[in-house]
């Protein structure tokens, strides 16, 4: 059984750019949801899919985005950094209707916003 | 908002002392309560999970009764070893909702000394 898999694990950019982050979720899961995670923090909710679709949204602002595919396999978009969006990204895989709680996380990627 | 409240760490013990984390919720409904662990160089991993109130989540040793009076899901274990040296998340979500929105805590970190 393949667990979560994110890619990268580290990256580095400035001010102003544009980032994508992936994950590919445990084989047999079909919904998908990313955590940000500050230094210090817990993680926090940015948003879930399902079938391809958004499925629930924590607060973050628009500029985070994100898709799923048919794989289920996912990315998370985000647009304008900011040096607060500096953290550890964290993608979960679940399997709908099952375990309601119970995620599985990836290693998660670190970004850092200069 | 629904929120969760841990004892801030590190928390430092010899190995097969007692361990206690505390954590207390304030939540607006009725959600299932949760200890996920990240491990060094690992991704959160859940722990055990209790889904109403007076019910018991135990693995690995670790133990937490849901209490809903108290508002509290302490995480105990009676005799510590060096491999639970982690992060410890509590956590609550609500069934019927985004699956995928898990609340946490800003994380315990223990530390076990041989």
């Amino acid at each position: 059984e393949t667990g979560v898999t994110q890619s990268p694990t580290h990256l580095i950019k400035t001010r102003g750019q544009q980032v994508t982050l992936r994950c590919s979720s445990q084989s047999g899961h079909n919904t998908v949801s990313w955590y940000q995670q500050a230094l210090g923090q817990g993680p926090q909710f940015i948003f879930q899919y399902y079938r391809e679709e958004e499925n629930g949204r924590g607060n973050f602002p628009p500029r985070f985005s994100g898709l799923q595919f048919p794989n289920y396999s996912s990315e998370l978009n985000v647009n304008a950094l900011e040096l607060d969006d500096s953290a550890l990204y964290l993608c979960a895989s679940s399997l709908a209707g099952k375990n309601t709680g119970e995620l599985f996380f990836g290693e998660g990627s670190r970004l850092t916003v200069l | 908002g629904d929120s969760v409240t841990q004892m801030e760490g590190p928390v430092t013990l010899s190995e097969e002392a007692f361990l206690t984390i505390n954590c207390t919720y304030t939540a607006t409904g009725y959600p299932s309560l949760f200890w996920y662990v990240q491990y060094p160089g690992e991704g959160l991993q859940l722990l055990l999970k209790a889904t109403k109130a007076d019910d018991k989540g135990s693995n690995k040793g670790f133990e937490a009764t849901y209490r809903k009076e108290t508002t509290s899901f302490h995480l105990e274990k009676g005799s510590v070893q060096v491999s639970d040296s982690a992060v410890y998340f509590c956590a609550l979500a609500y069934y019927g909702g985004s699956q995928g929105n898990l609340i946490f805590g800003k994380g315990t970190k223990l530390s076990v000394k041989p």
